[in-house]
């Protein structure tokens, strides 16, 4: 049974600071892996999607990687700034599997 | 742009009671998927869809039923309520590719006195 891990559970950081977050998953049979942002009271954005093939994916400030066969993936925040704050979940998607398993998230807070 | 769309938002039900959350999207999806989040817990899978007319059981479908009658709705019946299922439930949707990414509401907030 595929398990999504993310520590830590909260972390903050001043303004401007580069940061890393983290997602480490059990089984590396994946088709991709996700990373989501969440705003309190709202849905989930998603901000980057890897494929089992890649290595990484980059979105402006974002840039996030994939090391398949040691499970983890990193999520790198460039230059953070206070509207980064939000919680950070990741998910991956299994093989013979249609759904997406979660990890519970890293809460981020940028202090101005 | 609507995407995925939520009703209602919040909502406060006694136990026993029964209700029909609703999600909507209008981006032709095919797949469409509804969640659970508790605290702790992450989001779990309770049932989805992967087309008009058909519906399949999640992690955690039991005290939930679906239908997907239109490919654009996809609704969580609840029959009869307990306090186990106070939670914010998620809809999503996606196309059948699956390197493409879900889309999802705003969420319901659901809480069973």
């Amino acid at each position: 049974k595929q398990e999504v891990t993310q520590i830590p559970a909260a972390l903050s950081v001043p303004e401007g600071e580069n940061l890393v977050l983290n997602c480490s998953f059990t089984d590396s049979a994946i088709y991709n892996l996700q990373w989501f942002r969440q705003d309190p009271g709202k849905g989930l954005t998603s901000l980057l999607l890897i494929q089992s093939s890649q290595r990484e994916q980059t979105s402006g400030r974002l840039n996030a990687s994939l090391d398949k066969s040691s499970g983890r993936s990193t999520l790198y925040i460039a230059a953070s700034q206070p509207g980064d704050s939000a919680t950070y979940l990741c998910a991956v998607r299994s093989f013979g599997n249609e759904k997406l398993t979660f990890g519970t998230g890293t809460r981020l807070t940028i202090i101005p | 742009n609507a995407g995925v769309t939520q009703t209602p938002k919040f909502r406060v039900l006694k136990t026993g009671q029964s209700m029909t959350l609703l999600c909507a999207q209008d981006m032709n999806h095919e797949y469409m998927y509804w969640y659970r989040q508790d605290p702790g817990m992450g989001l779990r899978l309770i049932h989805y869809s992967v087309g008009e007319g058909t519906t399949a059981k999640g992690e955690v479908p039991d005290g939930y039923n679906v239908s997907r009658l239109k490919k654009q709705n996809f609704l969580l019946g609840l029959e009869s309520a307990a306090p186990s299922q106070t939670s914010v439930y998620f809809c999503a949707s996606s196309y059948r590719d699956r390197d493409q990414p879900q889309h999802f509401g705003d969420g319901t907030r659901l809480s069973i006195l």
